[in-house]
């Protein structure tokens, strides 16, 4: 199974900053890459698909980028309701595994 | 209004046997597979497996191949997981979500308790 790494793991930011979390396949996945966020108690909200495609109503401060094996999210002006949980997911083939999780904290 | 409503939480004794449920609407349940995803308390999301509604096509995540089933309805427009055999190792949130180029549809968890 291809795993993804997310790095960092954690990632103390303050309102205003560029944000960027990174994503690692362990082999390549085309365009079949998607972020999403999740806060506390909250089911995962998709932000980005296909690599860098903005899923609707998605804030245009959220991009993504990458290609292969590397994939980056980018948050270009951290609100402070982006402070969250953000996973990166494969859906090239099964498993559609997920990545460790990169958690953006005060 | 579209949406994925999962049913309650559940407490369950080691060896016990859930069946959870998520109920689609406003779409139509048989144009897009449904995932299941789990969340252990602290910990990451967890790729479960999939069902095609139309037909019940599977396909299981290595670890829960022979150990979970995923099934649908189309009468009402639901899915479900059973998960026999139930252990600590269970408890999690668990999630059901739409896929459409990405997961783009959530239910809201349900939230299974496994203890003595």
């Amino acid at each position: 199974d291809i795993q993804l790494t997310q790095s960092p793991s954690f990632l103390a930011a303050s309102v205003g900053d560029r944000v960027t979390i990174t994503c690692r396949a362990g082999q390549p996945t085309g365009s079949h890459l998607a972020w999403y966020q999740q806060k506390p108690g909250e089911a995962p909200k998709l932000l980005i698909y296909r690599v860098s495609t903005l899923q609707s109503g998605v804030p245009a401060r959220f991009s993504g980028s990458g290609f292969g094996t590397e994939f980056t999210l980018t948050i270009s002006s951290l609100q402070p309701e982006d402070f969250a949980t953000y996973y990166c997911q494969k859906l090239d083939s099964y498993p559609l595994t997920f990545g460790g999780g990169t958690k953006v904290d005060i | 209004q579209v949406r994925l409503v999962q049913s309650g939480a559940e407490v369950k004794r080691p060896g016990a046997s859930v069946k959870l449920s998520c109920k689609a609407s406003g779409y139509i349940f048989t144009n897009y597979y449904m995932h299941w995803v789990r969340q252990a308390p602290g910990q990451g999301l967890e790729w479960m497996g999939m069902i095609n509604p139309s037909g019940g096509v599977t396909n299981y995540a290595q670890r829960f191949y022979g150990r979970v089933t995923m099934t649908s309805d189309t009468s009402t427009s639901t899915v479900f997981l059973d998960l026999p055999s139930l252990t600590s190792q269970d408890t999690a949130v668990y999630y059901c979500a739409r896929i459409d180029n990405a997961f783009d549809l959530w239910g809201q968890g349900t939230m299974v308790t496994v203890s003595s």
